[in-house]
């Protein structure tokens, strides 16, 4: 099945702070979600984004399908920022079985 | 809309025992997905369903049943409780559309102990 990676698989931030976080993919994809599971451990949607750019207040992410990767940009992070960041993939050639990445566990700090 | 809930939040099971883990979604969709998630780790797909009556297997299916009797349901049961199925489950849904559109809301997680 398709892989995904994702990095860094750690990343601690000061308040106010910027980051990048990537998510690279083996396979052609259908679809591509970027969630947030909080501390408490609810799954929230961040975007739905198998390509392009979308922008949804400090938070921002493009996808370049034919390159295989995304990429989501956190800005002036906040503590409630902290959690773990999921890319998940809907392989092309696979429907409706889509593949999560391990996350990236973010920290911001005051 | 309620969204995508599930039912319980908690379940502590010995070793041999089966339960049935509820989800229900409001929403519509005829999508409906069942995920486990290992500490630590990301998700992986145990069932899947695209309407009533079908059901299909995901990457990780050993271990469990599911059916899908109405639009809005789709149950995932354990039949002979395992130490390794401990982990917390999220139920999902969606509503495919236009160009691939197939954009996933999950619930908000079952946590299973198996002693």
């Amino acid at each position: 099945g398709i892989q995904v990676e994702q990095s860094p698989p750690d990343l601690i931030l000061q308040e106010g702070a910027n980051s990048t976080l990537r998510c690279n993919f083996s396979d052609s994809v259908n679809n591509l979600q970027w969630f947030h599971q909080n501390p408490w451990g609810q799954l929230i949607n961040l975007f739905y984004i198998p390509s392009g750019t979308k922008q949804n207040g400090r938070l921002s992410a493009t996808t370049v399908a034919t390159e295989r990767y995304s990429l989501l940009y956190i800005s002036s992070s906040q503590t409630t920022d902290s959690g773990v960041y999921f890319c998940a993939v809907e392989s092309g050639y696979n429907n409706n079985d889509m593949r999560f990445g391990a996350g990236t566990r973010l920290t911001v700090k005051p | 809309n309620a969204g995508v809930t599930q039912t319980p939040k908690f379940r502590i099971l010995k070793i041999g025992q089966s339960m049935t883990l509820q989800c229900t979604q409001d929403m519509n969709h005829n999508y409906m997905y069942w995920y486990r998630q290992d500490p630590g780790m990301g998700l992986k797909l145990i069932y899947y369903s695209v309407g009533a009556g079908i059901t299909d297997k995901g990457e990780v299916p050993n271990g469990y049943n599911v059916s899908r009797s109405t639009t809005e349901d789709f149950p995932l049961r354990l039949e002979l409780a395992a130490p390794s199925q401990t982990s917390v489950y999220f139920c999902a849904s969606s509503l495919p559309g236009l160009a691939g559109y197939n954009e996933q809301f999950f619930g908000p997680g079952t946590r299973l102990t198996v002693l």
